[in-house]
């Protein structure tokens, strides 16, 4: 079974602090992606990769930032952590063949 | 632009009634569509898939859908709703149909709640 791991469940931070959100999944998958998943919102990409040190924008990227040195691990960055970006992180990993997203199991964060 | 609307974003069922979902789309090519369900503080798990071929998909838990093309619809079925259904489902369209960017547009999310 493909897993995807994100390194923290829950995360509480300080505003302006610099957060890392990693993920990691172990099926050589090409893509990877970021949401953030908000109540009535439901999921809004932030950011995805397709290959190594390769990423796009999603639809709502500003204020974040991602890194992709290896195929397995795809980091988010908040630069300067703010309270608004208080929310589940969703990670997920896919074979462009299948088009099917697996999706790690979130990181819950609070910024104070 | 492809886009999906989930009509309806709580639905409520008795216990061992039939569980309906709706989901409609707009895709400007023939679409890969998905159902994904989620239990409270985890992630997305897949339920069932359309990419090509048959139009009714069974999935995971006894659910199943049904891809009709003149409608643009994707709706979630089970015939009877268990307690353990309670959760939230997300249907989702792949970005270009034959999702070679393999982003995946999903619609706002239906919580379904079971009564006993």
């Amino acid at each position: 079974d493909v897993k995807v791991t994100q390194s923290s469940r829950y995360l509480v931070k300080r505003t302006g602090e610099k957060v890392f959100l990693e993920c990691v999944q172990d099926m050589d998958h090409e893509n990877m992606f970021w949401y953030r998943q908000d109540p009535g919102l439901g999921l809004r990409l932030i950011y995805f990769s397709y290959d190594v040190k390769m990423k796009e924008k999603g639809d709502i990227p500003e204020g974040y930032s991602v890194s992709r040195e290896k195929k397995e691990r795809f980091s988010l960055i908040l630069e300067s952590a703010s309270t608004n970006q208080t929310s589940m992180y969703l990670c997920a990993s896919s074979l462009t063949s299948s088009g099917e997203q697996f999706f790690g199991p979130g990181t819950r964060l609070t910024v104070l | 632009a492809q886009s999906v609307t989930q009509l309806g974003s709580h639905v409520s069922v008795s216990e061992g009634a039939l569980v309906l979902l709706r989901c409609n789309y707009s895709s400007s090519v023939p679409p890969y569509l998905f159902w994904y369900v989620q239990y409270p503080n985890q992630g997305l798990q897949l339920l069932l898939k359309y990419t090509t071929g048959a139009t009714l998909v069974k999935g995971i838990n006894g659910f199943e859908a049904e891809f009709k093309k003149s409608e643009t619809s994707f709706h979630l079925t089970k015939p009877s709703a268990h307690m353990s259904d309670a959760a939230e489902y997300f249907c989702a369209v792949s970005d270009d149909g034959s999702s070679n960017t393999g982003k995946l547009i999903f619609g706002q999310g239906t919580t379904l709640q079971v009564k006993p």
